[in-house]
């Protein structure tokens, strides 16, 4: 395992389309997170699952993005009814975290991202 | 809610060093880290700060300051591959995620 993958890396919609994407996180990660960014921003923070609860979503997540991670090794994020401002770099993110304390083990890794371009 | 202010832009000569800077206000604050992302990439992992004072790692170098709210990253013996955007971001206590800012694109000249 060299990584944390994802995919597609690109994907090109028209608007009202429904899209999927999927992150693969480094295999012994017990955290994932899925950010958003777009051009000459910093991400955002969408969700975040430990194993297969989803423990946190952000106030960007609207009722039109769902997220899972049913066996608590891979993710998806899908979008409903896509809309123009969707556009942006999907990144997903994994860490190990453990005994409640933050540190540099908590290190976030991220993958190459999804970049969505909606019509 | 959560400001993270760095410089947009910076230029700086390869071969010099380069102070990039970082200022925080958050609701409790749990760790800093540093974040080199080139264009189109990933974010990799530069550097964390928890406590106050200076990492040392290789050419890069952190500081923290937590009663200023203030940290930066040092980066000398600069090359040309090190021209890439530069993120700060803020883990807040009680919070999983981490809080970007909008990063610092650096471009390193010959």
């Amino acid at each position: 395992d060299t990584g944390v993958s994802q995919d597609p890396r690109h994907k090109i919609t028209k608007r009202g389309q429904n899209v999927t994407f999927r992150c693969d996180p480094i295999s012994e990660h017990n955290r994932l997170y899925w950010y958003r960014q777009t051009l000459g921003q910093g991400p955002e923070f969408l969700t975040y699952f430990q194993n297969e609860a989803q423990l946190e979503k952000s106030r960007l997540l609207s009722d039109r993005f769902s997220a899972e991670r049913p066996k608590g090794s891979f993710s998806t994020l899908e979008i409903q009814r896509t809309e123009q401002g969707d556009s942006a770099m999907y990144l997903c993110a994994s860490s190990l975290e453990w005994g409640g304390a933050s540190g540099p083990y908590n290190e976030q890794f991220f993958g190459p991202g999804t970049r969505l371009t909606v019509l | 809610g959560q400001n993270i202010d760095q410089p947009t832009e910076m230029t700086a000569t390869e071969g010099a060093i380069v102070q990039i800077n970082c200022t925080y206000q958050t609701s409790g604050f749990n760790g800093l880290f540093w974040y080199q992302q080139h264009a189109g990439e990933a974010p990799t992992f530069l550097s964390y700060n928890v406590l106050d004072g200076l990492e040392e790692k290789g050419r890069f170098s952190s500081f923290l300051s937590r009663s200023k709210g203030y940290s930066y990253l040092l980066l000398k013996e600069l090359q040309m591959k090190d021209s890439a955007s530069y993120l700060c971001a803020v883990r807040v206590a009680g919070a999983n995620n981490l809080f970007f800012g909008t990063g610092t694109r650096l471009t390193v000249i010959p």
